[in-house]
């Protein structure tokens, strides 16, 4: 079956701006995570949303990123006023449930660019 | 909170010759690990995971890793690497507890090329 979209593959934006970045799972799939990959930090949990549990918002590194999940399926990453440093891969993966021993399924990732 | 440690950034090999590439993870909880391979362009496949039993796993594409409480080690090989194999490999560490449940510690990856 299908596997996790992200879109939009690639982002650049100015410095400043806002953006939103989306996440289709796999359908079915109750558990969903966010995480970025940059060169200096390598892969980082930042958010992570289960059925209707309210969200482990523990890895976000600033109040200028949310993170929404509508209808227990699609998610959004919103990132407002964009810096530089949140240049990165920002990867998308959804599991069955989340536990521990559940593997996780990741998307392609968006590319996002701050110029 | 976790520590996942990939000792090597690269590892340049030759075709047809063995490989490992080398984990350590910090934890003083009960763990589950994985493997995860990430070619260009594209997201992370999971390769292999311990859960439980035996601490010898097998995954896709020959490889195989093993897991060592002892050495808290999770070492990833392959016997004999192909072109193919070329693509950046990451460890990651799960632990079996609460509000963390779930969520995936990664170590900074290892970029394995494979040379013809």
């Amino acid at each position: 079956g299908a596997g996790v979209s992200q879109s939009p593959s690639n982002k650049v934006t100015e410095k400043g701006k806002d953006v939103e970045l989306r996440c289709d799972p796999i359908s079915g799939h109750t558990a969903l995570y966010w995480y970025r990959q940059s060169l200096g930090q390598g892969l980082e949990f930042l958010i992570y949303f289960q059925g209707n549990s309210a969200p482990d918002k523990s890895g976000l590194p600033s109040d200028r990123f949310s993170a929404e999940r509508t209808g227990g399926s699609v998610s959004t990453l919103t990132i407002q006023r964009t810096q530089q440093e949140d240049s990165a891969v920002y990867l998308c993966a959804s599991s069955i449930i989340s536990q521990a021993n559940y593997e996780q399924y990741f998307g392609p990732g968006t590319r996002l660019t701050v110029t | 909170a976790q520590s996942v440690t990939q000792l090597d950034s690269q590892v340049p090999v030759f075709e047809e010759a063995p490989v490992e590439l080398r984990c350590n993870y910090s934890s003083s909880v009960s763990v589950y690990l994985f493997w995860y391979v990430q070619y260009p362009n594209q997201g992370l496949q999971l390769l292999l995971k311990y859960l439980s039993g035996s601490t010898l796993v097998k995954g896709i594409n020959g490889f195989e890793a093993e897991f060592n409480k002892s050495q808290t080690s999770f070492h990833l090989r392959k016997p004999s690497v192909h072109i193919s194999d070329t693509a950046e490999y990451f460890c990651a560490v799960s632990e079996n507890r609460g509000s963390t449940l779930g969520r995936l510690y990664f170590g900074r990856g290892t970029q394995l090329t494979v040379w013809p």
